[in-house]
C-alpha cells in the first residue's frame, strides 16, 4: 500500500507563492489519481484539486481555478501542488491522497498526515 | 455541486451504545459514498466505501448502508477508541464534496 509524506506547508504572505509536495513510497504510485483537500483549522474538509494517473487530466475547485496547480512525475513518485496568489482563506492543513482508479478523478480517498499552511502577513 | 447533508453535527454516547449517523445526498449518488473518521490532530482514515464496503483493517463494528440519496453509518458498540469526527463523502460527481462533520464523544 502506497504511503503518502507531504512537505512545503508554511508561512507565506498573502499574495505570495508556496509549492507543497507529496511523496509516496510503495508500489504502483503511477496507476493512481491523486488529489489535494484541505482542511481549515477547526472546520470541515474542501477537496481542492485532483490529477490523473498519467498527469493529463487535472481538474480544480472553483475556489483555486486559475491560481493553484497540481501536477506529478511520476519519475520521482511525487505529486505537487503550486499556489499562487495565496489569500487569508486559503490557510489550511493541505492533505495529498490516492483515489483507486487510474483515468477516474472521482473515487473514494486514502490520505497523507498533512502539511500546515499559513497565509499571513 | 452535489451538496451532503450530515447530521447530526454531534452526538454523545456510552461506552458499548449503538451510534447512527446520517448522510443525504443533493441528488441521486447510486452507492459513491465513503466515510472516514478522524481523530483529532490526524489525517482522515477511510473506513466504508462504496456505501457498505468495509475497508480492509477495518474492525467490524463499523458498517455503512443506502443508496440514491440517504446513506447511515453505524458503530453497532462503541469504543473508547472511537471518538473522533465523521466525515461522509460523494464521488459520483467531481468536485468530491464532503459533509460537515459528526463529532462523536463518550458520555
Amino acid at each position: 500500500e502506497v504511503q503518502l509524506v507531504e512537505s512545503g506547508g508554511g508561512l507565506a504572505q498573502p499574495g505570495g507563492s508556496l509549492r507543497l509536495s507529496c511523496s509516496a513510497s510503495g508500489s504502483s504510485f503511477d496507476r493512481n489519481a491523486m488529489c489535494w483537500v484541505r482542511q481549515a483549522p477547526g472546520q470541515g474538509l474542501e477537496w481542492v484539486a485532483g490529477v490523473t494517473g498519467s498527469g493529463d487530466g487535472v481538474y480544480y475547485a472553483d475556489s483555486v481555478n486559475g491560481r493553484f496547480t497540481i501536477a506529478r512525475d511520476n519519475s520521482k513518485n511525487t505529486l505537487y501542488l503550486q499556489m499562487n496568489s495565496l489569500r487569508a482563506e486559503d490557510t489550511a492543513f493541505y492533505y495529498c491522497a490516492t483515489t483507486p482508479y487510474y483515468d477516474i478523478l472521482t473515487g473514494y480517498l486514502k490520505w497523507g498526515q498533512g502539511t500546515l499552511v499559513i497565509v499571513s502577513s | 455541486d452535489i451538496q451532503m447533508t450530515q447530521s447530526p453535527a454531534s452526538l454523545s454516547a456510552s461506552v458499548g451504545d449503538r451510534v447512527t449517523i446520517t448522510c443525504q445526498a443533493s441528488q441521486d449518488i447510486i452507492n459513491y459514498v465513503s466515510w472516514y473518521r478522524q481523530k483529532p490532530g490526524k489525517a482522515p482514515k477511510l473506513l466504508i466505501y462504496h456505501a457498505s464496503s468495509l475497508e480492509r483493517g477495518v474492525p467490524s463494528r463499523f458498517s455503512g448502508s443506502g443508496s440514491g440519496t440517504d446513506f447511515t453509518f453505524t458503530i453497532s458498540s462503541l469504543q473508547p477508541e472511537d471518538i473522533a469526527t465523521y466525515y461522509c463523502q460523494q464521488y459520483h460527481n467531481l468536485p468530491l464534496t464532503f459533509g460537515g462533520g459528526t463529532k462523536v464523544e463518550i458520555e
